[in-house]
């Protein structure tokens, strides 16, 4: 079955420092790669896509890569602001059809001031 | 947040009891997902429906059942609960624009189940 690892379980900067997290997978290369933001006590929240025949996507502050290759994916946030705490979890989805996403035990971001 | 909420929000129970979680949204969307969030385990696919009377398991399905016999409603049952079912529990829908599914996930604000 599918494994992901996300880099580290918490992961520290300072404010106006670029954050970059990492999403690793095993086995087979997976349709569409997503990130999702989760604050704590509420549901993860959806930022980004990005299918296999992209390299990169972008939106504001936040840039994905996909590297089939490595079988990783790196998200960036620049600029980091300490609102961006919080745990970013990575999905993976085999285009089942269906929708169903595998997920990362994700890494929490803390943004010091 | 697609309209989605999920009820209730936080219950004790004991073992051994039967315990129904309500996800209800307000859009239509046909897809449907139930998972468990764990320390340690991230979120895992109980079940997931993709209409009305069609549902099927995901990876933990062991020890729930689900219905959906409107669009709107996806119920979560666990018929004799254990203290291993202790959890948070999201709800999430798909949105699809016809045939296709945006492949997007929203997610209810969670019901935390604890189970004595």
């Amino acid at each position: 079955s599918q494994k992901i690892e996300q880099n580290s379980e918490a992961l520290n900067i300072q404010e106006g420092k670029t954050a970059t997290l990492t999403c690793n997978y095993t086995n087979y290369s997976p349709a569409y790669l997503q990130w999702y933001r989760q604050d704590p006590g509420r549901g993860p929240v959806f930022l980004l896509l990005i299918r296999e025949n992209e390299k990169e996507k972008r939106k504001e502050r936040l840039k994905v890569t996909f590297d089939t290759t490595l079988k990783q994916s790196l998200f960036h946030i620049t600029a980091s602001q300490p609102a961006d705490s919080a745990t970013y979890l990575c999905a993976l989805d085999h285009n089942t059809n269906a929708g169903k996403s595998t997920f990362g035990d994700g890494t929490t971001l803390t943004v010091k001031p | 947040d697609a309209g989605i909420t999920q009820s209730p929000r936080h219950k004790v129970t004991e073992t051994g009891t039967p315990v129904t979680l309500r996800c209800h949204q307000t859009e239509n969307h046909r897809y449907m997902y139930w998972y468990r969030q764990d320390p340690g385990h991230g979120l895992r696919l109980i079940h997931y429906s993709y209409g009305v009377k069609d549902t099927d398991k995901g990876e933990v399905s062991d020890g729930y059942s689900v219905s959906r016999s409107k669009t709107e409603d996806f119920l979560l049952t666990l018929e004799s609960a254990t203290s291993s079912q202790t959890s948070v529990y999201f709800c999430a829908i798909n949105k699809e624009q016809g045939a296709n599914l945006y492949n997007e996930q929203f997610f209810g604000p969670g019901t935390r189940l604890t189970v004595l």
